[in-house]
């Protein structure tokens, strides 16, 4: 499986936009990257995914790097409730569909 | 909505138990996927299966064996339980081709 790696922890001030990073430079030409978050004491919640082009939904956006060695996951103004582990996750498409995470990046939100 | 339940929240088991641990899902999904939560080490795959009756280890199997001989249900097995599987297991489900992966709430598994 292809690897990702991303920092084990990062901080932010409330309202102001956060940017979590993610590697992947043996990422392959059908792997999605995925995000997933967890909040305390829950289970993870997808997030989003991509492939090539930036993609935006309602909680999140992901910026992809044109070679997509690299991608960022953009909350664009934090909250409170944003506290969470963050998990980067590449998938191959048409492949085994297991779901492989890594140790993700907490994100402590600051009021 | 989509759920994904497991059968306990909090377990103590004895060392030496054979444990089972149920996850059932609702939304006739063909994936069903078991970890193990550990300080410091993030979620660990240790199996996943990819219909009824198919199985594939993840990346820690040792220790526990899984069935699943209905689509809704997905046991994890721990034949002797020992100290070591001391952890937060999380079952989720997903459809075949699908971008999104839905969790349990988790049972946090103690074996003394």
């Amino acid at each position: 499986d292809a690897k990702t790696t991303q920092p084990n922890s990062m901080e932010s001030n409330e309202e102001e936009p956060v940017h979590l990073p993610c590697n992947h430079s043996t990422i392959s030409g059908t792997d999605y990257i995925h995000w997933y978050r967890q909040l305390p004491s829950q289970g993870p919640e997808y997030v989003i995914h991509g492939l090539t082009s930036n993609v935006n939904n309602r909680m999140a956006s992901l910026a992809i790097a044109e070679d997509r060695k690299s991608s960022t996951l953009i909350l664009h103004r934090a909250t409170l409730r944003d506290a969470a582990v963050y998990y980067c996750i590449l998938r191959t498409q048409g492949g085994s569909e297991k779901l492989v995470f890594g140790k993700g990046t907490k994100l402590t939100v600051n009021p | 909505d989509v759920k994904v339940t497991q059968s306990s929240r909090y377990l103590v088991k004895r060392t030496g138990e054979k444990v089972f641990l149920e996850c059932v899902q609702d939304m006739d999904h063909e994936n069903m996927f078991w970890y193990r939560q550990d300080p410091g080490l993030g979620l660990r795959l240790i199996y996943f299966s990819y219909d009824v009756k198919m199985k594939e280890k993840g990346d820690i199997p040792e220790g526990y064996s899984v069935s699943r001989e209905k689509k809704e249900r997905f046991s994890l097995i721990l034949e002797s339980a020992s100290t070591n599987q001391t952890s937060m297991y999380l079952c989720a489900s997903s459809l075949m081709g699908s971008e999104e992966a839905f969790f349990g709430q988790g049972t946090r598994l103690t074996v003394v």
